[in-house]
C-alpha cells in the first residue's frame, strides 16, 4: 500500500538537544497527524493539522502542515529520555470513497541521557 | 476519554487454528472500527475498515476469506485470522472512531500474534 515518506529514517541525539523530522507525500493531503509509538504499544496522537500553513504546539512539540499540502514538519525541543520511541505522521484526504490514513514510514527517535 | 482496548495483549497459537482478537472501546461508541497489521521495523498498513453492522471494506491483498472480521456492536470488533501461518505473526492494531473519520480515531495498544 501506499505511504509517506519520513526522513531521517532513525536519529541519535543527546538529551536537550532540539529534533526535527519530516513527511513528503506526492500528492495532497487535507489533513496531517504526527502520532508517538512506544515499542510494543499502539500509536499515540500527538498533533493534528487541518490546514495549509498551519503551526501547532503541544508542549515541547511543533508541527507545521505544509503549504503545498504535500509535506509536513515535527520538531522536538529540548529533547528528554522518554520522547524515545518512533514517530509516524499519517495524511488524510477528504472527500472520495477512500477514509483512511496513510501513514510514514516513521522515524525511530533514541535520547542519550 | 477515548480509551480503546484489545484483546489478547499477546498470543501463541499453532499453524492451522484460528485466532480471535478483540477490540473494545470502552468509554465511547464507535461507528467505525480500523483494523492494521504491522511487521517488526515497519509502518502500519490499513488490513479492513468496519462499520457497525455492516460488511468490513478490505484493502486490496488483504483476503477477506482468512482476516475475519466482525463489527456486532458500537463498542465491539472482532478481528479472526482464520488458518493462521507463521507469516500471519504480526502486530496487529485495531482503533475506533465516534465520527467515522479516519483522521479521528483512537488507537488500541496491539496484539502481538505469533504463529508456530
Amino acid at each position: 500500500g501506499q505511504q509517506l515518506n519520513q526522513s531521517p529514517q532513525s536519529m541519535f541525539i543527546q538529551e536537550g538537544e532540539d529534533v526535527s523530522m519530516n513527511c513528503t507525500s506526492s500528492s495532497i493531503f487535507n489533513t496531517w497527524l504526527w502520532y508517538k509509538q512506544d515499542p510494543g504499544e499502539g500509536p499515540v496522537l500527538l498533533i493534528a493539522l487541518y490546514k495549509a500553513g498551519e503551526l501547532t504546539s503541544n508542549g515541547r512539540l511543533t508541527a507545521q502542515f505544509g503549504i503545498t499540502r504535500k509535506d509536513s514538519f515535527l520538531n522536538i525541543s529540548a529533547s528528554i529520555p522518554s520522547d524515545v520511541g518512533i514517530y509516524f505522521c499519517a495524511g488524510h484526504r477528504n472527500g472520495g470513497a477512500t477514509n483512511k490514513l496513510i501513514f510514514g514510514t516513521g522515524t525511530l527517535l533514541a535520547v542519550q541521557p | 476519554g477515548a480509551v480503546v482496548s484489545q484483546h489478547p495483549s499477546w498470543v501463541i497459537c499453532k499453524s492451522g487454528t484460528s485466532v480471535k482478537i478483540e477490540c473494545r472501546s470502552l468509554d465511547f461508541q464507535a461507528t467505525t472500527m480500523f483494523w492494521y497489521r504491522q511487521f517488526p521495523k515497519q509502518s502500519l498498513m490499513l488490513m479492513a475498515t468496519s462499520n457497525e453492522g455492516s460488511k468490513a471494506t478490505y484493502e486490496q491483498g488483504v483476503e477477506k476469506d482468512k482476516f475475519l472480521i466482525n463489527h456486532a456492536s458500537l463498542t465491539l470488533s472482532t478481528l479472526t485470522v482464520t488458518s493462521a501461518h507463521p507469516e500471519d505473526s504480526s502486530f496487529y492494531i485495531c482503533s475506533a472512531s465516534t465520527t467515522g473519520m479516519s483522521y479521528e480515531q483512537y488507537f488500541g495498544p496491539g496484539t502481538r500474534l505469533t504463529v508456530t
